[in-house]
């Protein structure tokens, strides 16, 4: 099974900072990784697929990129509603797993 | 504009089964799998198997095999998850979501309580 490792587990940042989230594969996955955002009772939602590809509706200050085993979500400018939990997927082999998650939190 | 909507929250006693359907609408239903991901209180997420209407079969993760059962209905765009024996540590939320590689359309979550 392919292990999602996401780091950090906490970020404490404020408005209008860049952030960046790291998630690391156990083993290659191409550029089959996907990112995504779950606020306290809702179900999560889709920012990013295929590593580097935006969802239609997602702002432009998100961004993705990496292939292979290392993968960065990337925040340009935090707006108030990004403050979440983000979450990588991989997909490999008809098999998915999901990164631990990343909480997003106001300093 | 596709939508997933679940069925409500079920409270079941360790060692029984419950069901938790999720009806789409929009799109084509066989076009794209239905998968079921869940969310112990508090944790992340876990992936639990998915069902591609397309050829009517079901691929589950090693965890789940031999517990979990999803199935999906193609004349009432309703897919279906199972899980059996059920203990303590399989309250969650219980997500049905619809994609390919990546999940574009999510439910909106079943909590499944057990408790004696």
């Amino acid at each position: 099974d392919i292990q999602m490792t996401q780091s950090p587990s906490t970020l404490s940042a404020s408005v209008g900072d860049r952030v960046t989230i790291t998630c690391r594969a156990s083993q290659s996955i191409s550029s089959w990784l996907a990112w995504y955002q779950q606020k306290p009772g809702k179900a999560p939602k889709l920012l990013i697929y295929k590593a580097s590809s935006l969802e239609s509706g997602v702002p432009s200050r998100f961004s993705g990129s990496g292939s292979g085993t290392e993968f960065t979500l990337t925040i340009s400018s935090l707006q108030p509603g990004d403050f979440a939990a983000y979450y990588c997927q991989q997909y490999n082999n008809y098999t998915y797993s999901f990164g631990q998650g990343t909480k997003l939190e106001i300093k | 504009q596709v939508q997933l909507v679940q069925s409500g929250a079920e409270v079941k006693k360790p060692g029984s089964t419950v069901k938790v359907s999720c009806k789409a609408s929009g799109g084509t239903f066989s076009s794209y799998a239905i998968k079921w991901v869940r969310q112990a209180p508090g944790q992340g997420l876990e992936w639990m198997g998915d069902f591609i209407p397309f050829f009517g079969s079901a691929k589950y993760p090693q965890k789940f095999q031999g517990r979990v059962t999803i199935t999906a209905d193609e004349s009432t765009s309703t897919a279906y998850m199972e899980l059996s024996s059920l203990r303590s540590e399989d309250t969650a939320v219980y997500y049905c979501a619809r994609g390919g590689a990546a999940l574009h359309y999510w439910g909106q979550g079943t909590l499944v309580t057990v408790s004696s």
